[in-house]
């Protein structure tokens, strides 16, 4: 059964149209992670939370935002999304402050017309 | 912060091929070092992982050996399958445990093997 869960699969909007993507988790876990991974590159860490506590990567374009609700949801925000913001965004979580290992979900791939 | 870096892809073998993937890591410190694999319409799993210099890694027939001395942590396995048919990546956490296990990634290897 699928643990950390990302919804849509596929997603595509405008360019300039607001978008959310999605991410669910049934581990309980404090950490939640978004990642953007482009075509034949590193996934990029954009911002996580641990708990409520909300840590932005310094070169996070502001475009980009989250949300995280609950312990089990967290929500990335692209308020104007532009033709490089195409790409997979992987939602990720962790149980502690720890080396553990990450949880992934399968991603959402973002298309922009 | 620390970089991660894979050899080029993709890597293209035929079934029972021993295969070598490289990494390289540059860090201040003593980072964790992680596989993960990405099989097709998935997400990333962890393959292996070790936290300290001289460890070794395995898992599913794949093996890693954390060199300090060359900072590396190449992967192996010593007779593919068509089912290791995925894309690995190499990954370090910031060395010293950084709160959150904030993990760097490599830029990810395809790996196909043939009947």
């Amino acid at each position: 059964d699928a643990m950390v869960i990302q919804n849509p699969r596929y997603q595509v909007t405008q360019f300039g149209k607001p978008v959310t993507l999605s991410c669910s988790q049934t581990l309980n876990h404090n950490v939640m992670y978004w990642y953007q991974q482009k075509s034949s590159q590193a996934p990029k860490l954009l911002f996580h939370y641990y708990d409520k506590d909300f840590n932005n990567e310094a070169d996070t374009p502001d475009n980009f935002q989250s949300r995280r609700p609950n312990t089990s949801f967290c929500f990335l925000d692209i308020r104007s999304p532009g033709l490089g913001d195409a790409a997979m965004y992987l939602c990720a979580t962790k149980a502690g402050q720890g080396n553990e290992k990450l949880f992934f979900g399968s991603g959402t791939q973002l298309s922009v017309l | 912060g620390n970089s991660v870096t894979q050899m080029e892809g993709p890597v293209t073998l035929s079934e029972e091929a021993f295969l070598t993937i490289n990494c390289t890591y540059t860090a201040t410190g003593y980072p964790s070092l992680f596989w993960y694999v990405q099989y097709p319409g998935e997400g990333l799993q962890l393959l292996l992982k070790a936290t300290k210099a001289d460890d070794k890694g395995s898992n599913k027939g794949f093996e890693a050996t954390y060199r300090k001395e060359t900072t590396s942590f190449h992967l192996e396995k010593g007779s593919v399958q068509v089912s290791d048919s995925a894309v690995y990546f190499c990954a370090a956490t910031n060395a010293g445990g950084t709160s959150y296990g904030k993990l760097t990634f490599g830029q990810g290897t395809i790996l196909t093997v043939h009947p």
